[in-house]
Formats: C-alpha cells, structure tokens, sequence
C-alpha cells in the first residue's frame, strides 16, 4: 500500500464541464475525508465519510458538488458545470477507525488540482 | 464555532536561531491539536500531535488551554525545516479544521 492515491492530478477544463475525481484510501481506513485548499489558505473541510456513509457536508458544498464512497473503498468527488472559482486543489485524507490503534492523524494524497479556464 | 488562526503567513528566521510558529483555537469542547507540516512538492503530512507529547525533528508543541494556543518551537532551526505548517483542531464532529499556514524559511 502506497498510501493515499488521488487521480487524475491535474485537470484542466472549460467553465461549464463536468469533472470528477477519484481517491483511493488507505484499505483498511474507514475515515475519508474530502477537502479544497486554494492559494494562501489552509485545507477547507468539504466532506466526511465514515465507511460509505456521508456523515458531514459544509456548506461550501453547493449542490453541483457531489461525493460517494460505494461500499466504503474508494471515493469520488464531482462537480457539475464548472465555474472559475472551483479553481483550486481537491485533497483527499483517510484515517483509521478510533478505539484501539487511533490516533487522529489524516493521511493525504498528493492531491488533484482543477483549473476551470 | 471552531477556528483555528495562524497569525503569520510568514516567518523567516536564520539557521541556528529558535523558531515559534503561532497557533490559537477556539473550539467549547476538549480539543485535540495537531501540526501538519508540507515540504516542497510533498503531501501534507502530521508533524506532531498534542496528545503524545512527543518531540519531532526537534519541535515540541505544547497544548496551552487558558490562552487556547498550541504553538509550535524549535531551538535551533535548519534550513530542511523550510515548509508549510499547518495548525489543525479535531476532529470534534469529525472533522478537521486547519490554520491558514505559516511559510517558515530558515535563511543560511
């Protein structure tokens, strides 16, 4: 496992398009997490999974926004009719179950960063 | 409401000299604080965690509930210790909330 796999990396399109992307976990996290990071900002929290149910939704997610997790493995992050101000780095985290063995940490993927012309 | 405010977007310092990276919070509950740290084209990755109290490459945080803070030191700073820190607060209703970051540049 080479940890948090996010594809494709870079996607460049025309306002208006659809585009999608995909994140592969960690296998054995249960805890996935969606966030955007554009410039000079921290990570913003857009969504959370907790195996394929989607616990928590901010309301930066406007309704052309769409996340799913289908059987709590790898999840895709969607956004209808693209604007410019979607521009930005989509990052995916996982983390493990709590209990035994938690410890909070997030572990990224290296990102995937949309550029709406 | 949770926040988490990193007042410096930047800090530079030279090479020898003590480093600290400012972090407050707000948040009504028992927070869990944590910094991420992200090297040039590298992934975010956790530097160190409140709860364990442990030392990273040489920094220590330590969790200051009176004045809401969790600042990040180092004695003596490196030039590989150039990176993005970000302060994060969870994960409280699961999720995280992250700082705006500091740019820290440790200068020959």
């Amino acid at each position: 496992d080479t940890g948090v796999s996010q594809d494709p990396r870079h996607k460049i399109t025309k306002r208006g398009q659809n585009v999608t992307f995909r994140c592969d976990p960690i296998s054995e996290h249960n805890r996935l997490y969606w966030y955007r990071q554009t410039l000079g900002q921290g990570p913003e929290f857009l969504t959370y999974f907790q195996n394929e149910a989607q616990l928590e939704k901010s309301r930066l997610l406007s309704d052309r926004f769409s996340a799913e997790r289908p059987k709590g493995s790898f999840s895709t992050l969607e956004i209808q009719r693209t604007e410019q101000g979607d521009s930005a780095m989509y990052l995916c985290a996982s983390s493990s179950r709590s209990g035994q063995g938690y410890t909070g940490e997030l572990f990224f993927g290296e990102g995937s960063r949309l550029t709406v012309l | 409401a949770q926040r988490v405010t990193q007042p410096e977007k930047l800090l530079s310092v030279f090479k020898g000299a003590p480093v600290e990276l400012k972090c407050n919070y707000s948040y009504s509950g028992s927070p869990e604080l944590f910094w991420y740290v992200q090297y040039s084209r590298q992934r975010l990755q956790l530097l160190l965690r409140h709860i364990s109290r442990e030392s990273i490459k040489g920094f220590t945080a330590d969790l200051n509930k009176g004045e809401t803070s969790f600042h990040l030191k180092k004695p003596f700073a490196q030039e590989e210790d150039s990176a993005m820190y970000y302060c994060a607060l969870g994960p409280g209703t699961y999720k995280y909330i992250f700082g705006t970051g500091t740019r820290l540049k440790v200068l020959a």
